[in-house]
């Protein structure tokens, strides 16, 4: 069965401050997908990233980076230089290639607050 | 950008109340699927559709649940006789090998 953890459930930090976040997974399949989402306070579910299992390379947009570790089974996303619209809940997810449906199996999540 | 778009918003119902819940997913994805999320808590899967039928379904998604493709376009969730423990947003999510899009939510307060 497939699994994310999200292990802080909550981080504070001051603007331009940057921040990492997070993410365990535990799966069987060889080929699975990896995603970060946003949650703003308004609610919906913004999509930040997906990768491949096979591909291990590092990604970087704007301020946003992510860290696949495929021997530790993390996926880690850092934001550079915080800023207050920053501030979300920020959701690790994982799909099984191989699984009908390709159901997205969720992290607990972790609530970033950025202060001014 | 394509995207999928859920009715209403928000919606509130008087416990063992029917509800149905409505989702257009994008037009040329195949899979669709239902999510829950319980205020503060994690995104919860449901239930896919694939080709007209139920392709997995969670614990969550007991009898008191279904979903229908009733024609082309749209893609709905009824819930029979809701419960309090009900009340959470609902995202619909349509994919295909590219791209996997949630819709905004439907947050349902059961009353």
């Amino acid at each position: 069965a497939q699994k994310v953890t999200q292990a802080q459930t909550e981080i504070s930090v001051v603007e331009k401050e940057d921040v990492t976040l997070d993410c365990v997974y535990e799966t069987r399949d060889t080929t699975y997908y990896l995603f970060w989402y946003k949650q703003p306070p308004s609610g919906e579910l913004v999509f930040l990233i997906r990768r491949n299992s096979f591909d291990e390379q590092n990604e970087i947009s704007g301020r946003y980076s992510w860290n696949f570790q495929k021997s530790t089974s993390s996926f880690n996303f850092t934001i550079t230089a915080s800023q207050v619209v920053d501030s979300a809940v920020y959701f690790c997810a994982l799909s099984e290639a191989q699984a009908a449906g390709n159901k997205l199996t969720f992290g607990g999540g972790t609530r970033v607050l950025v202060k001014p | 950008e394509p995207e999928v778009t859920q009715t209403p918003s928000h919606q509130v119902t008087q416990m063992g109340q029917e509800v149905i819940l409505r989702c257009v997913p994008i037009s040329n994805h195949l899979y669709f699927y239902w999510y829950r999320q319980i205020l503060g808590q994690k995104v919860e899967f449901l239930v896919s559709f694939y080709n007209n039928e139920i392709s997995e379904k969670s614990e969550i998604f007991d009898d008191q649940f279904s979903v229908e493709r009733p024609d082309g376009s749209n893609f709905t969730l009824k819930i029979r006789s809701t419960k309090l423990e009900d009340s959470a947003m609902y995202f619909c999510a349509s994919s295909e090998a590219r791209g996997y899009t949630f819709g905004s939510g439907t947050r349902l307060t059961v009353v």
